[in-house]
């Protein structure tokens, strides 16, 4: 049964800082790995959303990278805005390709 | 851009009441789901649709029925109220599964209490 991790649970930085949320998931047999947002009282934002063939993808201020082979995923944000405090999720599709597996997030603060 | 709408956004139902959760999508998404969030935890998949006329189950369907007679709707009944039922239901769609590289797109949630 496929689970996914995502450490640390919680993360507060200044602004500016560079960081580096972790996910990691037990069975490599996947076909895509998301990255989300999600705003308190709100819905999932997709974020960025790599392949099974690719190894990183990139938007803006964030690279989210995959290693299937290790069965873990990075997301990297450059110099943190106060506007990018939310949690981050990410989700790993089923084997069946029919849905996703989901981690139980990253809460992340910036501080001004 | 409407995207995914769910209805209503805040309900509280007393115990063995029933209920539907309404959730509608306008980008022509064949595949539809619905998931529900517990506090601290990640997303558990409760129904899927890969189209209209098409639902299977997710890691945790008891207690819930779903019907697909449209592409565009996708509601999901609760038919006797638990307290385990509380909790925070999303509704998202997408082009296709995990085999393509569409992702899903989430509605904002329907925040459903028992009591």
């Amino acid at each position: 049964k496929q689970e996914v991790t995502q450490i640390p649970a919680a993360l507060s930085v200044p602004e500016g800082e560079n960081l580096v949320l972790n996910c990691s998931f037990t069975d490599s047999a996947i076909y895509n790995l998301q990255w989300f947002r999600q705003d308190p009282g709100k819905g999932l934002t997709s974020l960025l959303l790599i392949q099974s063939s690719q190894r990183e993808q990139t938007s803006g201020r964030l690279n989210a990278s995959l290693d299937k082979s290790s069965g873990r995923s990075t997301l990297y944000i450059a110099a943190s805005q106060p506007g990018d405090s939310a949690t981050y999720l990410c989700a790993v599709s089923n084997q069946a390709g029919t849905a996703l597996i989901f981690g139980k997030g990253t809460t992340l603060s910036v501080s001004s | 851009n409407a995207g995914v709408t769910q209805t209503p956004k805040f309900r509280i139902l007393k115990i063995g009441q029933s209920m539907t959760l309404q959730c509608a999508q306008d980008m022509n998404h064949n595949y539809m789901y619905w998931y529900r969030q517990d506090p601290g935890m990640g997303l558990k998949l409760i129904y899927y649709s890969v189209g209209a006329g098409i639902t299977d189950k997710g890691e945790v369907p008891n207690g819930y029925n779903v019907s697909r007679s449209t592409t565009e709707d996708f509601p999901l009944r609760l038919e006797l109220a638990a307290p385990s039922q509380t909790s925070v239901y999303f509704c998202a769609s997408s082009y296709a599964t995990g085999f393509s590289n569409q992702p899903q797109h989430f509605g904002d949630g329907t925040r459903l209490s028992i009591l």
